[in-house]
């Protein structure tokens, strides 16, 4: 299957804007979704189809690809978006498929 | 209001079987497709599989890492989703979650409602 490669960590100043990248050869065919998870919770969904937000999504939350990298940016973080950030799209090999990055874990200091 | 709830989760030994469920409510169940997804302790989020509507056969699709152990299986009268894990091993201790996704797309694309999560233990 495809790979999603992120880093592993990212900080941010509370009230800064962040960018986490997610890169892999499906993000040239298909556009990326990003979830937040917190400890102990489910995922949430909060970007998908590379820039649309869910209902209830503060719209500091923005998405954006290109080429093979697909971006999630917070603009102006707060502390409640601490937590960790996966991204996901379609498996080139098989459209049925699906690929998750390995995750950034986000610190808002 | 879309819910979903996992159920099944235990501690089990190498090699056994377990069957997972999830209970839905809040939307017509038989009009989505249903995913199981996984998260080792510490670890990422791993896609599992997913089951089709009866209008797409009701067939499944499985990860590498599952395929040949695992079925996912749907009573669309009862709106549950199962997933029936078979020779277990260690490497499948995570919490398992079910998933719709945002409209009912073919395949499930946008995962937009999560349940809580399971906790399956395999250890000997």
């Amino acid at each position: 299957s495809s790979e999603l490669t992120q880093d592993p960590t990212v900080s941010v100043a509370l009230g800064q804007t962040v960018r986490i990248t997610c890169q892999g050869d499906s993000l040239r065919g298909f556009y990326a979704s990003w979830f937040q998870q917190k400890p102990g919770q489910a995922p949430l969904l909060v970007i998908y189809d590379r820039d649309k937000r869910p209902s209830g999504i503060p719209d500091r939350f923005s998405g954006s690809s290109s080429g093979n990298t697909a971006s999630l940016t917070i603009a102006g973080a707060q502390a409640e978006d601490e937590g960790d950030y996966y991204c996901n799209s379609r498996d080139t090999n098989s459209d049925h498929l699906v690929v998750f990055g390995g995750g950034t874990k986000l610190t808002v200091l | 209001e879309v819910h979903l709830e996992e159920s099944g989760g235990v501690s089990v030994q190498p090699g056994r079987s377990l069957r997972l469920s999830c209970t839905a409510s809040g939307f017509m169940f038989g009009d989505y497709a249903m995913t199981w997804f996984r998260q080792a302790p510490g670890k990422g989020l791993e896609w599992v599989g997913f089951i089709r509507i009866k209008g797409y056969g009701g067939t499944s699709e499985y990860a590498a890492s599952v395929k040949g152990r695992f079925t996912i299986s749907r009573d669309d009268s009862k709106s549950v989703a199962y997933l029936q894990m078979n020779n277990l091993k260690i490497e499948d201790t995570a919490v398992y979650y079910c998933s719709r996704d945002m409209y009912g797309d073919e395949p499930p694309e946008y995962f937009q409602y999560w349940g809580r999560g399971t906790l399956v233990t395999v250890s000997s």
